[in-house]
């Protein structure tokens, strides 16, 4: 069976600062990894996934994330944040071939001037 | 070009009473994929629905929870006899395909409040 941890609740960072938020994942099997983005009362928005190739994958909004399969983690990056980034992340993973997507807790990243 | 519709957004019912909860897949979408957010939790996968067939049920409680994609018109999550446990955000997400190299576009969610 798989889970998702992240390692932070929350995390607060200054505007202008660079910001990485953990993912770690356990699975028997390969798995697909995703970021997603929840603004206060909406739904969620994909940042970026990992399905195959390359383990760096660049995402919308200047993120980027890394597979590391052998420390099975895929966290989260971003050199320089905005007020507008202050939301919830989720990651997620995939190894159903439906596509069911199984979460982590989630990530609160709170950016101050 | 719409995206993923979800109605109510705001739901509130006594214990006891139905919560009927509707999402609209965005335009050319027949899957359909809903999912729970308890307070201070991530998202957790309830059911996964092609039109008018269920295709995987495995985080639906196995009582007073039901859901459908007929052919025509909305998917609807139902949920009976309401319980305080069951206060949640309510999500459904749609994509074209049911597979994880097709994006799941999700809807603005529908906030469940049991008094």
């Amino acid at each position: 069976a798989q889970s998702v941890t992240q390692l932070d609740s929350q995390v607060p960072v200054f505007e202008e600062a660079p910001v990485e938020l953990r993912c770690n994942y356990s699975s028997s099997v390969s798995v697909y990894l995703f970021w997603y983005v929840q603004y206060p009362n909406q739904g969620l928005q994909l940042l970026l996934k990992y399905l195959s190739g390359s383990t760096l994958v660049k995402g919308i909004n200047g993120f980027e994330a890394e597979f590391n399969k052998s420390q099975t983690s895929f966290h989260l990056r971003k050199p320089s944040v905005h007020i507008s980034d202050t939301a919830e992340y989720f990651c997620a993973v995939s190894e159903d071939s439906w596509g069911k997507l199984q979460f982590g807790a989630g990530t609160q990243v709170v950016v101050t001037p | 070009n719409a995206g993923v519709m979800q109605n109510p957004r705001h739901l509130v019912r006594r214990r006891g009473q139905e919560a009927r909860l509707r999402c609209s897949p965005m335009k050319g979408h027949s899957h359909v994929y809903w999912y729970r957010q308890l307070p201070e939790e991530g998202l957790k996968f309830m059911v996964y629905l092609q039109k008018e067939n269920i295709i995987d049920e495995s985080g639906m409680p196995k009582e007073r929870f039901s859901a459908e994609f007929p052919k025509e018109g909305p998917s609807i999550l139902r949920i009976q006899q309401v319980v305080r446990g069951d206060s949640a955000a309510y999500f459904c997400a749609s994509s074209l395909a049911g597979d994880s190299y097709n994006e799941q576009f999700f809807g603005p969610g529908t906030r469940l409040t049991v008094l």
